[in-house]
């Protein structure tokens, strides 16, 4: 069974940093590009990142460039999301998915508050 | 790209038929996928390409379009089908970009 596994969430302060872990089985994640999208409380979906398939490629949403950082374990079967300098506005799920034209499957996600 | 989707809300009885509308700002060709969401749960993929239902979505989904009009159809909703529903572009990237999505509910 496809699968992939996110933790790492949790409340944090504005300006501080988090990092995000997804666990990858049940397929040959070295194959795929990965990506990370995140939904904020109440509202709609938004791709942060994502990483080719030899992590030779990262692209971000202009609102994180430079302050998150997209990487990948392929011996590992693993993605990260290293987040710093974070914000309110920050604050959403975060979903670890495969895929570059679509995204198929998603991860349960993981909660990510930034307040003080 | 924006996509747009239309309506916001869609109110419709079970066995009736849906048609749900994603419209982007510049053409996407046909590179367009749609997912489905119920609550508290992560997103489901249901059609990508515009026209190609993923693995064990149901036959009553469809899409179709190409450019910047697409439509997702589902002929005879069930109980299950009521969510929301989001179309998602990566034609020109990044950004990769969701529409707002349209929430389906019960008449």
């Amino acid at each position: 069974e496809v699968q992939l596994v996110e933790s790492g969430g949790g409340l944090v302060q504005p300006g501080g940093s988090l990092r995000l872990s997804c666990a990858a089985s049940g397929f040959i994640f070295s194959s795929f590009w990965m990506s990370w999208i995140r939904q904020a409380p109440g509202k709609g979906l938004e791709w942060v990142a994502n990483i080719k398939q030899d992590g030779s490629e990262k692209y971000y949403v202009d609102s994180v460039k430079g302050r998150f950082t997209i990487s990948r374990d392929n011996p590992k079967n693993s993605l990260y999301l290293q987040m710093n300098s974070l914000r309110g506005e920050d604050t959403a799920v975060y979903y670890c998915v495969r895929g570059l034209n679509w995204f198929d499957p998603w991860g349960q996600g993981t909660l990510v508050t930034v307040s003080s | 790209i924006v996509l747009t989707q239309s309506p916001a809300t869609l109110s419709s009885s079970p066995g009736e038929r849906a048609t749900l509308s994603c419209r982007a700002s510049q053409s996407v060709s046909n590179y367009l996928a749609w997912y489905q969401q119920k609550p508290g749960q992560a997103p489901r993929l249901l059609i990508y390409d515009a026209s190609n239902r993923a693995t064990g979505i149901p036959a009553r989904f469809s899409g179709s379009g190409s450019g910047t009009d697409f439509t997702l159809t589902i002929s005879s909703l069930e109980p299950e089908d009521f969510a929301v529903y989001y179309c998602q572009q990566r034609s020109n990237w990044p950004p990769i970009t969701f529409g707002q999505g349209t929430r389906l509910e019960i008449k």
